[in-house]
């Protein structure tokens, strides 16, 4: 079975640019989220999907952070403009959905922000 | 404020030995709690869970104990790897189908 698939592993690019993040989640598996790992600490939650609808973004910041999942498969996560705080992995993890407790990650976008 | 804490920030372990990694959690009832090991530009890997109405989980060389009375859980590796060196994140569902992470523990075994 594939995993959780993302692109690209790294980017880099100045502040006040913009950048995507794509991720594919491992097949069937209805739930969706993206987190931001800054270095030192654990993955925090900016936003989780239940198949094209979003469950919960209260962690995501709007004026700068979009996300979508529009058919409710792969999803893109997009930072415009960046500052250098965003600097951090952006990590996307996948669950199959309701009593299944177990999310399962990708490798990761790196990203720095210079 | 849900929150978990690894108050290690690292450990180191002769090969062979156990390995004893710690965890704290503030107070929920419906929890259910997750280990993730994470190697180097790599994403978190699960490793091993357990439910609140367990106390104790095991899966080959790895087991994981919960108190719920202390909410406290901690995951035990017997014996260490050297594969094992890694860093190791405690996860937490408060209920809610999010997890919440730690701040994770870097376990270096040496051969």
């Amino acid at each position: 079975e594939a995993g959780v698939a993302q692109s690209p592993r790294y980017k880099i690019i100045e502040k006040r640019q913009s950048v995507a993040f794509w991720c594919n989640p491992i097949s069937g598996h209805a739930t969706l989220y993206w987190y931001q790992q800054i270095l030192g600490q654990g993955p925090k939650l900016l936003i989780q999907f239940q198949n094209n609808g979003v469950v919960d973004d209260s962690q995501l910041p709007k004026d700068r952070f979009s996300a979508e999942r529009l058919k409710g498969v792969d999803s893109t996560l997009k930072i415009q403009p960046a500052k250098l705080e965003d600097s951090a992995v952006y990590l996307c993890a996948s669950r199959i959905g309701m009593g299944q407790e177990t999310q399962y990650f990708g490798p990761g976008t790196r990203l720095l922000v210079l | 404020d849900q929150q978990v804490k690894q108050n290690s920030p690292s450990l180191s372990v002769q090969e062979g030995r156990i390995s004893i990694l710690n965890c704290d959690y503030t107070n929920s009832m419906f929890d259910y709690f997750l280990w993730y090991k994470k190697y180097p530009a790599e994403g978190p890997t699960f490793l091993i869970s357990i439910s609140s109405i367990k106390d104790k989980n095991e899966d080959g060389r790895f087991t994981v104990f919960l108190n719920k009375s202390a909410k406290h859980l901690s995951l035990h590796i017997v014996p260490s790897q050297p594969g094992d060196s890694a860093v190791y994140f405690c996860a937490v569902n408060f209920g809610n189908e999010k997890l919440t992470f730690g701040t994770g523990t870097r376990l270096t075994i040496i051969p």
